[in-house]
């Protein structure tokens, strides 16, 4: 167990829909991390959060936002869902601004249909 | 931009066999390597790192060098085993901002069979 909880496991959709998907980041981390992974674009990185402040955005459509709560709590917001959204969406953090020191949650599985 | 390849799967060995998955990247400047592994149903977990060129990460049995004039970073086991059924990333970490971010590449699945 990594202790990045996210919520929920999956999540099944219509096209046209919205859906927020919930992060919960280890006791003391204050960056958030999000990510897609699908079958054909791999595994990318969406948006960085710190301290609840954005630090750094990756391939993230305009039709995602994300936002972190002062409880350091994350959102991740995808409307006017498509089917190529259908991905597994992770989420990870860390102490600090280093990526590479993140710890990922299970993910969310969100099918779009 | 910064990218990394990954060599496709995916890869079938018997226990005891010897692992390569190759990795290459492309990036500006000099940016660390890593490799995470994600098991069935699980997240990315963190197998190894390297932060500089010639430098050798290892864990589990598991190692990979970075090698600059070749920018690869390949990992290599011994001897594998059952449990070692995972899909294995290749990444490197660059700046972002005022922040770094990971490049991932596809990912190469491994399954070891008795």
């Amino acid at each position: 167990d990594s202790g990045v909880t996210q919520t929920p496991k999956h999540l099944i959709t219509a096209t046209g829909q919205r859906v927020t998907l919930r992060c919960s980041p280890r006791s003391g981390d204050l960056s958030v991390y999000w990510y897609q992974q699908s079958l054909d674009q791999g595994l990318q990185f969406l948006i960085q959060y710190y301290n609840g402040e954005e630090r750094a955005k990756g391939n993230i459509l305009e039709r995602f936002s994300a936002q972190q709560f002062p409880d350091l709590h994350s959102e991740l917001n995808l409307s006017s869902l498509e089917l190529g959204d259908s991905a597994l969406y992770f989420c990870a953090s860390s102490v600090d601004l280093r990526a590479s020191e993140a710890f990922f949650g299970q993910g969310t599985r969100l099918t779009v249909v | 931009g910064d990218s990394v390849t990954q060599m496709e799967g995916p890869v079938t060995l018997s226990e005891e066999a010897f692992l390569t998955i190759n990795c290459t990247y492309t990036a500006t400047g000099y940016p660390s390597l890593f490799w995470y592994v994600q098991y069935p149903g699980e997240g990315l977990q963190l197998l190894l790192k390297a932060t500089k060129a010639d430098d050798k990460g290892s864990n589990k049995g598991f190692e990979a060098t970075y090698r600059k004039e070749t920018t690869s970073f390949h990992l290599e086991k011994g001897s594998v085993q059952v449990s070692d059924s995972a899909v294995y990333f290749c990444a490197l970490s660059a700046r972002a901002g005022t922040a770094s971010k990971l490049t991932f590449g596809t990912g190469t699945r491994l399954q070891v069979t008795l």
